[in-house]
């Protein structure tokens, strides 16, 4: 079973649409992060979310939109794609305080 | 300041080699140490939790010195599958900090 899956894994669009990465883990933990990951290859924080509430929101553009369902699924809303905005997207959850990180397989997001 | 820092390398070793990668952190609160690996266009995989009295995975030993706040990996014997970035990961009860990663390419 797949413990922390993205969807989709690939997303090729057009500068200025409004798309949705969704993110699922199922393995229990209380909390979600969204990463972004460039083509410099550095890991930024963008988001998280502990039992459903935000608890790191790191200097994005308000066109990123987290949303947290329940605890086991954090999905990004991203509005008015830009160039700029090309990149990997990683979903990950863990137990908070001082256990590991588990990654989902990344959003490959291409704007053309 | 970054949080934390590590030499993004290259490392090119033959196989068989021995090699270390060090990082150091600036919050003297981190509580939790971890070395990720990540291939190319996938996803980071946890490698191994970092101990204070240092802790061994057969090829793989890691070592956290508070005192001097870095933590280290050391690989023996290299394969050509240990080819891939390493991230030095530090958390301090709140966030996760990532290190830049350090390229490893192990050459036949």
């Amino acid at each position: 079973d797949t413990a922390v899956s993205q969807t989709p894994k690939y997303l090729v669009t057009q500068m200025g649409n409004d798309k949705s990465i969704k993110c699922e883990q199922n393995l229990g933990h209380d909390t979600m992060y969204w990463y972004k990951q460039d083509s410099k290859k550095f890991l930024k924080i963008m988001f998280s979310y502990n039992n459903k509430e935000l608890i790191i929101n790191e200097t994005v553009p308000n066109r990123f939109s987290p949303k947290s369902p329940d605890k086991a699924h954090l999905n990004l809303h991203i509005n008015s794609l830009e160039l700029g905005d090309s990149a990997v997207y990683f979903c990950a959850s863990s137990q908070f305080g001082h256990q590991p990180q588990h990654f989902g397989d990344g959003t490959r997001l291409s704007i053309l | 300041r970054k949080e934390v820092e590590q030499d993004p390398g290259p490392f090119n070793v033959p196989e068989g080699a021995t090699v270390a990668f060090n990082c150091t952190y600036s919050n003297s609160a981190s509580q939790s140490f971890f070395w990720y690996r990540q291939d190319c266009r996938k996803e980071p995989k946890l490698l191994m939790s970092v101990y204070s009295s240092g802790n061994e995975d057969g090829r793989f030993t890691a070592q956290l010195n508070r005192a001097s706040q870095y933590i280290s990996l050391l690989i023996r014997d290299s394969k050509l599958s240990d080819s891939a970035t390493y991230l030095c990961v530090v958390n301090d009860g709140n966030q996760f900090y990532f290190g830049t990663g350090t390229s490893l390419t192990v050459i036949p």
